[in-house]
Parts: C-alpha cells; structure tokens; sequence
C-alpha cells in the first residue's frame, strides 16, 4: 500500500496563501484522484476538493487544488485566508479496493 | 438536501459486538456506493470500508485492521447502511463516520462514537 504525507502544521496570517502539501509514497499522483477534507474542531470532516482540483458547490473559489507529477504530490491552496479556514485538513486518494488518507495537516491563522 | 445520520454507538467490552446504522435521505441510497471512516481520539482520519450499489454488484471492502471482524451490509428500502463489528478491540475506539462513495468521500454523517473498554 502506498502512504500520502503531510506536513503537521502550517501557520500564516489572515488575508495570505498558504499552501498544504501531500506527497504520495509509491505509485503516481496522477493515477487516481486525489480528495481534500476539512475538519474543525468538534465537528466531522467536509469535503473541500475532489477529483484533485473540483469545488463542491458552496465551498468559496478561495480554495483550489492541484497534483504536480514531478514531485509526484497534491497541493491544497487557500487564498485570502480567514480565521474560519483555521482546521485540520486530510487528503485522501486510493487504489482499486482501498483508500489512503494522509496524516492530516493542522492549519493555525494567526 | 443529503443528510446522513449515525446511532448505534457506545460502551462496548473487548470482544464485544455492536452494529452501527446510517440512516441515509435526499439522495438515491440504491445507486450510492457508501463508506466508513472512523477517527480514533486524537488521530487522524482512517478509513474502514465501503459497500458498492446492488446494480453494481453490492460488495464490499475492508481496511486490513478490520477484515473479518466488521461486516457492512445495506437495506435499501429503508435507505440505511449498517455496520456489523465483532471481535472488537480497545483499538477500534473511534467515532464511526458514514459517507457516500467508493472512492472518496463526498457528504459526511456526524458521526457516532465507539468506546472499546473494560
């Protein structure tokens, strides 16, 4: 099975970019998609990005993602960030009969 | 609107049983495939397994530390999805969340949570 890693923590200030990486172990990025989650504290996850780089409906044109083949990793991009983007956020992706979620990333705006 | 609504946890002792439920509404619960994923207290999100639609052949999945032990299983007439544990460990302690898809989760239950303790 192949692992996806994110970094621990990010921080940044309200009204920046900040960008949450999640590098695939084994295997290629690009081979299925990749999946983003949101949680706040106390609450369950929601989904932010799917299929690497689509918006739910009502999720704000503030978040995007992408793959990069050449690091073979996904990016969680948030722009103009707010003190409601302060959460914990999961990206998932998985083979034929199993999913992978990565260690979770806890983004503090401070 | 989806909503997706878990019961059926609790205080269970090792080697114990529990079915959990999902009570599903504003979607076509027989054409979803649908998923487990739990988060133990503290830890990061895990998945658990995943039932496909009976039209696309109504098997199912499981991660490697519940294989055996957990069972899904779906009744689409009454738009719920179960989740039959046995064997259970202080490990399988986590809030038990439903979603819909195979592959990725898109809506998510509230979940319900599972204690494994003596």
């Amino acid at each position: 099975n192949f692992m996806l890693t994110q970094p621990h923590s990010v921080s940044e200030s309200p009204g920046k970019t900040v960008t949450i990486s999640c590098t695939r172990s084994s295997g290629s990025i690009a081979s299925n998609y990749v999946q983003w989650y949101q949680q706040r504290p106390g609450s369950a996850p929601t989904t932010m990005i799917y299929e690497d780089n689509q918006r739910p409906s009502g999720v704000p044109d503030r978040f995007s993602g992408s793959i990069d083949s050449s690091s073979n990793s996904a990016s969680l991009t948030i722009s103009g960030l707010k003190t409601e983007d302060e959460a914990d956020y999961y990206c998932q992706s998985y083979e034929s009969t199993y999913w992978v979620f990565g260690g979770g990333t806890k983004l503090t705006v401070l | 609107e989806v909503q997706l609504v878990e019961s059926g946890g609790g205080l269970v002792k090792p080697g114990g049983s529990l079915r959990l439920s999902c009570a599903a509404s504003g979607f076509t619960f027989s054409n979803a495939w649908l998923s487990w994923v739990r988060q133990a207290p503290g830890k990061g999100l895990e998945w658990v397994g995943r039932i496909k639609s009976k039209t696309d052949g109504g098997t199912t999945d499981y991660a490697a530390p519940v294989k055996g032990r957990f069972t899904m299983s779906r009744d689409d007439s009454k738009s719920t999805l179960y989740l039959q544990m046995s064997s259970l460990k202080t490990e399988d302690t986590a809030v038990y969340y439903c979603t819909t898809g195979g592959v990725a989760a898109g809506y998510w239950g509230q979940g319900t949570l599972v204690t494994v303790s003596s």
